[in-house]
């Protein structure tokens, strides 16, 4: 059980171009989701948490406009990486949990390469 | 903010042996987690810790949610090849609290 689902796990374009990441959760009703970002050799760095019908907080620093996050259903929450630039290149990864006192389980991540 | 600091940072160890390692915290956590991360994917949960001086084993692994629940610890027993990989230790304060990772443990285990 708790399987989350990324997708696409790799994505390589040019820049300025818009990226869209799906992150779903498979058997279970996710109320809140999170997006990652991960550097090379690097721990896990918390860009947003996502609320199922309510908008994304943000942490400090993380561009909003940038990082566009939508929760529109209790499985489904996507990350768009507007207007990519080779500095957004990274691994973006996304978890879920089903309720407060349950752990996140993640997704299998999202390589972004951006030329 | 809070601080998580993971260690060792790196261990190379022979097949069969047992690994140890650890985290320790700023501020009083209610939850401990234990994930495993092989590259290019998502970490993995591998024990979740509730209750201070909770001991959980999954396996040959085994967690402890430290008494003073600023710490935990993560054993393998008799590691194994497969066993290689990036072990974060994370915490919340409270149930409804981000997750706090510790920067991780990169495994290599020799056979």
């Amino acid at each position: 059980g708790a399987v989350v689902s990324q997708h696409p796990s790799r994505v390589i374009c040019k820049s300025g171009t818009s990226v869209k990441i799906e992150c779903r959760s498979l058997d279970f009703q996710a109320t809140t989701m999170f997006w990652y970002r991960q550097f090379p050799k690097k721990s896990l760095m918390l860009m947003a948490t996502s609320n199922e019908g309510s908008k994304a907080t943000y942490e400090q620093g993380v561009e909003k406009d940038k990082f566009l996050i939508n929760h529109a259903s209790l499985t489904l929450s996507t990350l768009t990486v507007t207007s990519a630039h080779p500095e957004d290149s990274s691994f973006y990864i996304c978890s879920a949990r089903d309720h407060q006192g349950q752990p996140q389980h993640f997704g299998d991540g999202t390589r972004l390469s951006i030329l | 903010g809070q601080q998580l600091n993971q260690s060792p940072q790196s261990m190379f160890i022979q097949e069969g042996e047992d690994v140890s390692m650890n985290c320790t915290s700023s501020s009083i956590f209610n939850t401990w987690l234990w994930y495993k991360q092989d590259p290019g994917e998502g970490p993995v949960l591998l024990i979740a810790l509730y209750k201070a001086g909770e001991l959980t084993s999954n396996g040959r692994l085994t967690a402890q949610f430290g008494i003073t629940r600023k710490d935990s610890f993560l054993n393998i027993s008799a590691s194994i090849p497969s066993d290689v990989g990036i072990y974060f230790c994370a915490g919340k304060e409270t149930s409804g609290s981000r997750l706090t990772f510790g920067e991780g443990t990169q495994l290599t285990v020799n056979p």
